[in-house]
């Protein structure tokens, strides 16, 4: 089965633009989660949902950051307008009705 | 406020001898406790956990102590092999909660 699939895998765009990061979850998890990895910061929880809902976006930075999920089988993560300091690598998880998430391979953003 | 703490940044052992990666954490609620491992490029990939009912679960050349007292849990790898040459992660959880908090991670060096 194949694991989490995220897009892109890697991401560089100029300030202001808007960035689209995609993630379809393991079919028949029921959580999707999104996370930003940096040096200072370390992983960070931004979002999650539960059965498309989203559950706790106390971790969403501003409100240039936004997430959805439409359906169980695919997720967006957004930001408008881009800046420089979300310069980050973005991790979706999902996990099933267990404590473990299932993590995808990220997409690295860069912002110039 | 940090609530899960890897205060070792870097850990570097010779092959065959044992790995102890430590952390530390502040809030008494947690309890589920995970371990996970991540290749460059790759995201995490979960190792192994404990509830706080126990204070060992071993698998395979992995196993993870859970001392309650001291808030305190450590992951032992024996022996230590190049292969596991990776950033290592702690995590946690409180009662039932789907959210987990990361600590900051330990890189965990193997040399031949």
């Amino acid at each position: 089965d194949a694991g989490v699939i995220q897009s892109p895998r890697h991401e560089v765009t100029e300030m202001g633009q808007e960035v689209t990061l995609r993630c379809k979850p393991i079919s028949g998890h029921n959580s999707l989660f999104w996370y930003r990895q940096t040096m200072m910061r370390g992983l960070e929880l931004l979002i999650y949902f539960n059965n498309n809902v989203p559950i706790d976006d106390s971790g969403m930075p501003e409100d240039r950051f936004s997430a959805k999920m439409p359906n169980a089988s695919f997720s967006t993560l957004k930001i408008q307008p881009s800046e420089p300091r979300d310069s980050a690598v973005y991790f979706c998880a999902s996990k099933p009705d267990t404590y473990e998430q299932y993590f995808g391979p990220g997409t690295r953003l860069t912002v110039t | 406020d940090q609530q899960v703490k890897q205060n070792s940044p870097s850990l570097s052992v010779q092959e065959g001898r044992i790995s102890i990666l430590n952390c530390d954490y502040t809030n008494s609620m947690f309890d589920y406790f995970l371990w996970y491992k991540k290749y460059p490029a790759e995201g995490p990939t979960f190792l192994i956990s404990i509830s706080s009912i126990k204070d060992k679960n071993e698998d395979g050349r992995f196993t993870v102590f859970l001392n309650k007292s001291a808030k305190h849990l450590s992951l032992h790898i024996v022996p230590s092999q190049p292969g596991d040459s990776a950033v290592y992660f702690c995590a946690a959880s409180k009662g039932g909660s789907e959210k987990l908090v990361f600590g900051k991670g330990t890189k965990l060096t193997v040399n031949p």
